[in-house]
């Protein structure tokens, strides 16, 4: 069925470091895809998204690129901050018609150290 | 525009009560979807409305449900509260649900 895998975290990083966190689809038809970031006491935000193949969504320093071939949207930030520290979701959603779903991965917990 | 409300935002309850909680969508936003949020399972997806229909339902018990309002409005309900389902509870709006969806900051539930 369809699925949304991500690296399991927690990811550690130092102020400044490139950040790397990886995702990976199965999907039947042609998902959109989606970051969200869930800051500490609060509900998730989109951070951006893709909706065709070879599209990069970009946000606050932040991109992902939809690649079909390896079915991935692997999110990369060049230098991250101590505000960055946040859990991140990879999701997609494939339009179906009445049966439309969006599927969430299980989250990525970044932590940034000053 | 106002963002996505839920109340109440904090709820402790007892085994065996029950408990509704309600959504506010993006005025405009015929979609509502539920998530519940707890640290082992990660967010899973309860249920969908659109235009005051279920269209998508996740795998939970039939002991959570959920309506929607004319208005868009949408409140879920959990019957005979077990230790388990303790957790954040998630509303998203959305034009419907395979477009970004816009989430509330949750209700976070704690069942004693």
């Amino acid at each position: 069925g369809d699925s949304v895998t991500q690296m399991e975290g927690p990811v550690t990083l130092s102020e400044e470091a490139f950040l790397t966190i990886n995702c990976t689809y199965t999907a039947t038809g042609y998902p959109s895809l989606f970051w969200y970031v869930q800051y500490p006491g609060e509900g998730l935000q989109l951070l951006l998204k893709a909706t065709k193949a070879d599209d990069k969504g970009s946000n606050k320093g932040f991109e992902a690129t939809y690649r079909k071939e390896t079915t991935s949207f692997h999110l990369e930030k060049g230098s991250v901050q101590v505000s960055d520290s946040a859990v991140y979701f990879c999701a997609l959603s494939l339009p179906m018609n009445r049966d439309d779903k969006i599927i969430f991965g299980k989250g990525t917990r970044l932590h940034i150290l000053p | 525009k106002a963002g996505v409300t839920q109340t109440p935002r904090y709820l402790i309850k007892t085994r065996g009560q029950q408990v509704t909680l309600s959504c506010s969508p993006i005025s405009g936003h015929r979609s509502v979807s539920w998530y519940q949020q707890t640290p082992g399972q990660g967010l899973q997806f309860l249920f969908e409305y659109f235009s005051e229909t279920q269209r998508n339902k996740g795998n939970f018990p039939g002991r959570f449900s959920g309506r929607q309002f004319s208005n868009s409005r949408s409140e879920m309900n959990v019957s005979t509260l077990e230790l388990g389902d303790s957790a954040l509870y998630l509303c998203a709006s959305s034009r419907g649900i395979s477009y970004e969806q816009y989430f509330g900051p949750g209700t976070r539930l704690t069942v004693t």
